[in-house]
């Protein structure tokens, strides 16, 4: 688990806040991607960035904003969220996108107040 | 649409005795299978994949996993549980259609081994 890392674990924020989500990757891999889990639902895939450009956003409103200033750190800016947004976030990682294994942090777990 | 199903939201098996988790797939074209475990407040965790080759793909910790194309599964299997493999179970598919690609995960199933 220490090749991808997430900050902070754990987040309370209210709805007018604005915090910040942090992925770190030591693997050398090329693609990340963020997911959210949510109780009894599917793993929904978020964002998805190769080589730092970002190649899917699977309709996520905008109060989220993905940033990937290089191929190791990938952000996820919170803004303004709604209760229902509480979740663990996942980042993930892979060496190509999609084509390869992904390897996962630990997660951030996030409750909106 | 690519879909993942796991008919099982929870399996209950002791320690000792084998395992299975099921999980089926719906893809347009030669799917990428795999399974992660998830512990409590953890990530997911890969087990093992199903790209191409032997149908029986064997992973990490004794599982293993049987491909299925006529019945479009990948259920996941351990000869024998242990308490230890208590634990949210994930089966995931990657595709190739005329759309891009695509990764879809399963809802889960929560394994509990009891001792």
């Amino acid at each position: 688990e220490t090749g991808v890392t997430q900050t902070p674990r754990h987040l309370v924020m209210g709805m007018t806040n604005k915090k910040s989500l942090k992925c770190e990757q030591h693997l050398g891999h090329n693609a990340m991607y963020w997911y959210k889990q949510s109780a009894k639902k599917p793993l929904e895939l978020m964002f998805v960035y190769n080589f730092k450009e970002q190649t899917e956003n699977n309709s996520v409103p905008s109060r989220f904003s993905p940033e990937c200033p290089n191929s190791s750190h990938l952000f996820l800016h919170l803004h303004t969220l709604q209760p229902e947004d509480s979740a663990l976030y996942l980042c993930a990682s892979s060496q190509g996108q999609y084509q390869e294994t992904q390897y996962f942090g630990p997660g951030t777990r996030l409750l909106v107040l | 649409a690519q879909s993942v199903a796991q008919p099982e939201d929870q399996v209950n098996v002791a320690e000792g005795n084998p395992l299975t988790v099921k999980c089926t797939y719906s893809v347009s074209g030669n799917p990428y299978l795999f399974w992660y475990v998830q512990y409590p407040n953890r990530g997911l965790q890969f087990l093992l994949k199903y790209i191409t080759g032997d149908n029986l793909v064997k992973g990490s910790y004794g599982f293993e996993a049987e491909f299925n194309k006529s019945q479009t599964s990948f259920h996941l299997k351990k000869p024998s549980a242990l308490v230890s493999d208590s634990a949210l179970y994930f089966c995931a598919v990657r595709t190739l259609d005329n759309y891009g690609q695509n990764f879809v995960f399963g809802p889960g199933t929560r394994l509990s081994v009891l001792p």
